[in-house]
């Protein structure tokens, strides 16, 4: 079956350190990926998805590469604020489907200090 | 404003007695799911519909119903709410042409005792 596989967590950073974020997924075909970002109280909203192999997404500074040799979508920030502190949820759709099973790691929480 | 409205946001109830968790939409989207949330776990798909009338289990259906008899709404029902179903439940919509952007709810968080 699918799953995603994300970076134990919690990760704590100071303001405007270097972030990566580790995701590997396992799944048939070419499934679409994405990054989902949940501020506290708040419900989840999509970061920013890649639909095929070397597909770079990108949003608010934050950065993902569909790998597919590696089976895996790292999500990267040159420089954090404190502002990006939420849980982030890497997440897949199997292709060739129609719409279906979302399936999410089990999220990374992300404390960024001043 | 485009959103998903899920109610109530806080629910305590005790095992055995029937709870619906309603869920509503107001961008004619026809793609509709829930998903609870665990810690550890992320989030796992319970039941999803494609359309009016049209609902397909996800990965932890069991102990759980759901309706589409209008497009905007997309109840959630336990019939006999246990303990294991304490967890936080996000209902999110999609439409047919942009399937790939999933909009959440804010989130219900149920305790059930």
């Amino acid at each position: 079956g699918n799953s995603v596989t994300q970076m134990e967590g919690p990760v704590t950073l100071s303001e405007e350190a270097f972030l990566t974020i580790n995701c590997t997924y396992t799944a048939t075909g070419y499934p679409s990926l994405f990054w989902y970002v949940q501020y506290p109280g708040e419900g989840l909203q999509l970061l920013l998805k890649a639909t095929k192999a070397d597909d770079k997404g990108s949003n608010k500074g934050f950065e993902a590469t569909y790998r597919k040799e590696t089976t895996s979508f790292h999500l990267e920030k040159g420089s954090v604020q404190v502002s990006d502190s939420a849980v982030y949820f890497c997440a897949l759709r199997p292709g060739g489907t129609s719409y279906g099973k979302l399936t999410f790691g089990q999220g990374t929480i992300l404390t960024v200090h001043p | 404003e485009a959103q998903v409205t899920q109610n109530p946001r806080y629910l305590i109830t005790v095992t055995g007695k029937k709870l619906t968790v309603t869920c509503s939409q107001n961008m004619n989207h026809e793609y509709m799911s829930w998903y609870r949330q665990d810690p550890g776990l992320g989030l796992r798909q319970i039941y999803y519909s494609m359309n009016v009338e049209v609902t397909d289990k996800g990965d932890v259906p069991e102990g759980y119903k759901v309706s589409r008899k209008e497009k905007r709404n997309f109840p959630l029902i336990l019939e006999s709410p246990s303990p294991n179903q304490t967890s936080l439940y996000f209902c999110a919509s999609s439409s047919a042409t942009r399937q790939l952007e999933q909009y959440f709810g804010p989130g219900t968080r149920l305790t059930v005792t």
